[in-house]
């Protein structure tokens, strides 16, 4: 069965520090991938999806990047956080035929 | 324009009862549709997954697709306080994209 991995769980980030946050899948090749992010009481925002390795699609242009270095690896940066960077960052795979999307756990950031 | 939209919430039904919960979309050529369901803090997690019109049911939960008036509901019965939850409508817009609603926050009251 296929697993989607998040870390960090839980993170607390100056302004104008950098980011990473890893997502790794199990079980599964060359699914697409996606990163949203959730505001406090929003709905999910598509940040970035990829359905290769190295191949991104950037939904909202900002101060974040993805990258896909190995076919089952999603990687978010920023090289300087803002406040507004601040929420839940979810990553999500699909393999199907019906374009469904698994989420794995998680990453809340606070930027401070 | 949304692409899709969910009734407006709170929604506080009592145990027991029926939950109704409702999604309209706009992109004609959708052919997925989906509901998650999202406990406070945590991430979505599928639920139910219905592609032709009609009625699909999962246990408590029924899934209901009309896409001629491009509406897909959620009808979940006997509604237990571990439904409380919010509920997100996803339809796909290409092939590779889903589009999320705002979602409804249901709340079962003992």
């Amino acid at each position: 069965s296929q697993t989607i991995h998040q870390w960090p769980a839980t993170l607390v980030q100056p302004v104008g520090s950098p980011l990473s946050l890893e997502c790794t899948v199990e079980g599964t090749s060359n699914p697409n991938l996606y990163w949203y992010r959730q505001a406090a009481g929003r709905g999910l925002q598509l940040l970035f999806y990829s359905v290769g390795i190295g191949q991104i699609s950037s939904e909202v242009p900002q101060n974040l990047s993805a990258s896909r270095p190995q076919d089952r690896q999603f990687i978010l940066s920023s090289k300087k956080l803002l406040l507004s960077d601040s929420g839940f960052y979810l990553c999500a795979w699909s393999d199907g035929p019906y374009y469904e999307q698994y989420f794995g756990p998680g990453t809340r950031l606070t930027v401070t | 324009q949304k692409e899709v939209e969910q009734n407006s919430g709170p929604l506080s039904v009592p145990e027991g009862a029926i939950a109704s919960l409702n999604c309209t979309y706009s992109d004609r050529v959708s052919q997925s549709f989906f509901w998650y369901r999202q406990y406070s803090g945590k991430s979505p997690e599928l639920i139910m997954s219905i592609y032709s019109n009609g009625d699909k049911e999962d246990g408590r939960f029924t899934a209901q697709l009309n896409k001629a008036s491009q509406y897909v509901s959620l009808l979940i019965r006997d509604s237990q306080p571990s439904d409380s939850a919010t509920y997100l409508c996803a339809v796909n817009i290409d092939d590779y994209k889903l589009s999320f609603g705002a979602g409804t926050t249901v709340t079962v009251r003992a």
